[in-house]
């Protein structure tokens, strides 16, 4: 266990549903994360959040919204999604919202999504 | 431009010990050098960080010569189970995302 969880575990979701991720870390760390991960390839960073502000968004498109109410939740809300967006999605947490000494990630088990 | 490279796979056995070498040749000044394991359908798991010269925890070593443009995550006596895919990751405090930036990694597999 890393402090990071999220739900569900996995999903199955059409193109014209609305779902939402979770996640939660236990670590009080101040910055969080998302990623996506699809098939053969690296992880790609979605979104950062520090002090539950935005800090980074790498040009995701609009049908991904994250969501960050506190320090300790960060949930990425879906809608029209495409099957193409099928990836493993990855939750994580730091200390602070960039890189640096002692500030290590630590990820959740992630959401395994796949769009029909 | 890529921050760093890495060999794309990697091949051992049980008990031996395994290096693999990551090239950051545009390291800056401020920049922490940190190495990830992954398994299948898992998140990255934290191994170790260093700056400069070594750094040895539990479960690897890393080397750091004094030019600072490489870096070597030293991984004694594998066994099965480090069978994964290794990152290497490079940035500072204030270099944004690209301390954040995860490449292909590097995929070690260990054989009986």
């Amino acid at each position: 266990e890393t402090g990071v969880t999220q739900t569900p575990r996995h999903l199955v979701m059409g193109m014209t549903n609305k779902k939402s991720l979770k996640c939660e870390q236990h670590l009080g760390h101040n910055a969080m994360y998302w990623y996506k991960q699809s098939a053969k390839k690296p992880l790609e960073l979605m979104f950062v959040y520090s002090l539950e502000e935005r800090v980074e968004n790498n040009s995701v498109p609009s049908r991904f919204s994250p969501e960050c109410p506190n320090s300790s939740h960060l949930f990425l809300h879906l809608h029209t999604l495409q099957p193409e967006d099928s990836a493993l999605y990855l939750c994580a947490s730091s200390q602070d919202g960039l890189a640096g000494e002692g500030n290590e990630q630590f990820f959740g088990p992630g959401t395994r999504l796949t769009v029909l | 431009l890529a921050k760093t490279t890495q060999p794309i796979s990697m091949d051992s056995y049980e008990g031996q010990e395994v290096n693999i070498t990551c090239s950051h040749n545009n390291i800056a000044t401020n920049d922490y050098i940190t190495w990830y394991q992954q398994f299948p359908s898992q998140g990255p798991r934290f191994i170790i960080q260093g700056y400069k010269t070594k750094v040895t925890n539990e479960v690897a070593s890393l080397f750091i010569p004094a030019d600072r443009k490489s870096s070597t995550l030293s991984l004694p006596r594998v066994s099965l189970s480090d069978t994964a895919v290794y990152y290497c990751l490079v940035g500072d405090s204030g270099g944004g995302a690209d301390g954040l930036t995860f490449g292909k990694g590097t995929h070690l597999i260990i054989q009986p």
